[in-house]
């Protein structure tokens, strides 16, 4: 399974834009990159997944490298709601080879500061 | 579009003791997750549900742990005996398809074993 890495913690000023990285160097051909956020005593929440090509949502924007080592999520205009545990994803198949399943790692912190 | 619902919300047991969460996933979702997230940790899969049958139990211990989902719709999650390692909070999850689609996560029940 690809591997992602993730800085522990960031912080943002809010109303600025938040870029969270992600390395995922080993990633195969076929693996997508999700992003989930959790927000403190509450389920994780979906943000935004992709292949190849950059994709955007009301919540955020997904910037892959070509390479697809490594990519970025971007909260345009970060408010102190965002404050949460960002995880990022690369969807691999379990052991039985025929289903995929989301292995959380330990996330980054983003605090939005006032 | 009601969410996850998952209760109780708080358990507090001694070990040795016996406890059940209970899982209503969203309408129509034919897959269902459950996770344990130990403090400071990602959420782990424990297990999958495709309608009533299991996908992936690779990391449930079933020695003590134990999941149904009878009829394809609830889930219940049982420890038995629950041990001291076992504190966490345990996540439920649907989705509507089994590999491409989105993970809606509950609540979450905290367990916590005195």
């Amino acid at each position: 399974d690809a591997k992602t890495t993730q800085p522990t913690s960031m912080d943002c000023a809010e109303g600025r834009a938040a870029n969270l990285p992600c390395n995922h160097s080993t990633i195969s051909g076929n693996e997508y990159v999700y992003w989930y956020r959790q927000i403190h005593s509450q389920g994780p929440q979906y943000i935004i997944h992709g292949l190849k090509n950059n994709e955007t949502n009301e919540m955020a924007s997904l910037i892959i490298t070509e390479d697809r080592k490594s990519s970025t999520l971007i909260l345009p205009h970060a408010t102190l709601r965002d404050t949460a545990v960002y995880y990022c994803i690369v969807r691999a198949r379990n052991s039985g080879g025929s289903n995929y399943k989301l292995t959380f790692g330990k996330g980054t912190l983003l605090t939005v500061n006032p | 579009e009601a969410g996850v619902a998952q209760s109780p919300r708080y358990k507090i047991i001694e070990k040795r003791q016996s406890v059940a969460f209970w899982c209503n996933p969203i309408s129509g979702h034919a897959t269902l997750y459950w996770y344990q997230q130990i403090l400071g940790q990602g959420p782990k899969l424990l297990i999958q549900f495709q309608n009533n049958g299991v996908v992936d139990d690779s990391q449930l211990p079933k020695d003590r742990f134990s999941a149904e989902r009878l009829k394809g719709v609830d889930s219940t999650l049982k420890i038995q005996p629950a041990k001291l390692e076992d504190s966490a909070v345990y996540l439920c999850a649907s989705s509507l398809v089994r590999d491409t689609d989105t993970q809606y996560f509950g609540p979450g029940t905290r367990l916590t074993v005195l």
